[in-house]
């Protein structure tokens, strides 16, 4: 399996541009995250889906922020309008958790994308 | 709700010595698995050890150890015989019924 996979690695855009982010979970793995990494906050937790249904939003930011999982192989976080603040590095990560939680060996990760908002 | 507290944003150490990463956690849940990660410049999160909350003995990988200490809700990461390539950013977090919740990381740099 090729692990994670993200797309695009860097993004550029322009203040209110709308934005997309991708991501293809490891196939088989029924939970997908999308997470947001700055130098202030670390690591911050912004919605995750459980078999394609999103269970937790509660960590986007703003309305500006919509996740989808239209399948079990694709998921993407827009943003629109971008915002300078918004410049972050976001990460996917999925996992197959099983009865007893975040079984097994934790989390996968993809390599994340840079977003910068100029 | 659940937190996850690393108090030491950056640390410093000697190649060939051994340096310790702090975290603590607060937490409801009475089963649930700790988490290390490491994040090199490369940006690629790789996980480094795991331990499982109801397991009494401490996780070790190679030269990585952790002292988890249940009651305390602390789950410190040991590095010994530490290596240029162990430079990075490490990250605890919690793993409960779904989802995680991470530290703010600690930024480590090996000294030739």
């Amino acid at each position: 399996d090729a692990g994670v996979i993200q797309s695009p690695r860097h993004e550029v855009t322009e203040m209110g541009q709308e934005v997309t982010l991708r991501c293809k979970p490891i196939s088989g793995h029924d939970y997908l995250f999308w997470y947001r990494q700055t130098m202030m906050r670390g690591l911050e937790l912004l919605i995750y889906f459980n078999n394609n249904v999103p269970i937790d939003d509660s960590g986007m930011p703003e309305d500006r922020f919509s996740a989808k999982m239209p399948n079990a192989s694709f998921s993407t976080l827009k943003i629109q309008p971008s915002e300078p603040r918004d410049s972050a590095v976001y990460f996917c990560a999925s996992s197959s958790q099983g009865r007893r939680g975040s079984a097994n060996y934790g989390y996968t990760f993809g390599s994340g994308t840079r977003l910068t908002v100029v | 709700a659940q937190t996850v507290t690393q108090s030491q944003p950056e640390m410093s150490v000697q190649e060939a010595e051994t340096v310790t990463l702090s975290c603590t956690y607060d937490t409801s849940e009475s089963d649930y698995y700790l988490f290390w990660y490491k994040q090199p410049p490369s940006r690629q999160m790789i996980l480094v050890i795991r331990q499982e909350a109801y397991k009494q003995q401490n996780a070790t990988e190679n030269r990585f150890s952790v002292n988890f200490q249940k009651a305390a809700k602390s789950f410190s990461l040991k590095i010994s015989d530490s290596q240029l390539g162990d430079a990075a950013m490490y990250s605890c977090y919690q793993g409960g019924s779904e989802k995680l919740v991470f530290g703010k990381g600690t930024k480590l740099t090996v000294n030739p």
